[in-house]
């Protein structure tokens, strides 16, 4: 079965601060992981995608994720906060060749001026 | 603006009725996934549907039914409706039924049962 724990349900960071959202995943198979952006009153927007392919995923608005086979994460980072960047944030993880994601209870980051 | 289009944005109802969320996905997009969103469950796949097929099932209640009609459109029914059914219900859309293909998020419908 495939989850996704993601860690700290709020973040705080100053704007220009390193960004780090945690998630670490469970899969009885290899999975594929998504990083998914939700800003106030709209629906959810994918970041980035790991597919199995190069283990630093770059994705859009600057950020990017690691995966780690060893520690089963895949954490996102962004070098410089903006205070665009204010939004939850949502981990994913779906099977290979399944249908549908499973989603983590989200974290929300407050960029700090 | 992601393509996908839901309606209504709001709904507000009392317990024990029935609604019916409407998405209409992505021009060109075959598969439409429902999603429910509340602060008790977090965000919880109900079912996927592909081409007007159902693919995929997830915890959907036996209270709530789904269809995709020859356009794509896909609708959401929700009955005997109860407190804890107040939630956000997105729709996505892919071009395809696996996860590699992005799937993009609707708006929305916010369902308050009173």
């Amino acid at each position: 079965a495939q989850s996704v724990t993601q860690l700290g349900s709020h973040v705080s960071v100053s704007e220009g601060a390193l960004v780090l959202l945690r998630c670490n995943y469970s899969s009885s198979v290899p999975p594929y992981l998504f990083w998914y952006v939700q800003y106030p009153n709209q629906g959810l927007q994918l970041l980035l995608k790991y597919t199995s392919a190069a283990t630093l995923v770059k994705g859009i608005n600057g950020f990017e994720a690691e995966f780690k086979k060893s520690e089963t994460s895949f954490h996102l980072t962004k070098p410089s906060a903006h205070m665009s960047d204010a939004a939850e944030y949502f981990c994913a993880v779906s099977g290979i060749g399944a249908n549908n994601l499973f989603f983590g209870t989200g974290t929300r980051l407050t960029v700090i001026p | 603006d992601s393509g996908v289009t839901q309606t209504p944005k709001h709904l507000i109802t009392a317990t024990g009725q029935r609604v019916t969320l409407r998405c209409s996905p992505r021009s060109g997009d075959l598969s439409v996934y429902w999603y429910q969103q509340s602060l008790d469950q977090g965000l919880q796949f109900l079912i996927q549907y592909y081409n007007g097929e159902e693919r995929a099932k997830g915890n959907i209640l036996e209270r709530f039914s789904a269809q995709q009609f020859p356009d794509l459109h896909s609708e959401l029914n929700l009955s005997s409706l109860e407190l804890g059914d107040s939630a956000l219900y997105f729709c996505a859309s892919s071009v395809a039924g696996a996860t590699t293909y992005e799937q993009y998020f609707g708006p929305g419908t916010r369902l308050t049962v009173t």
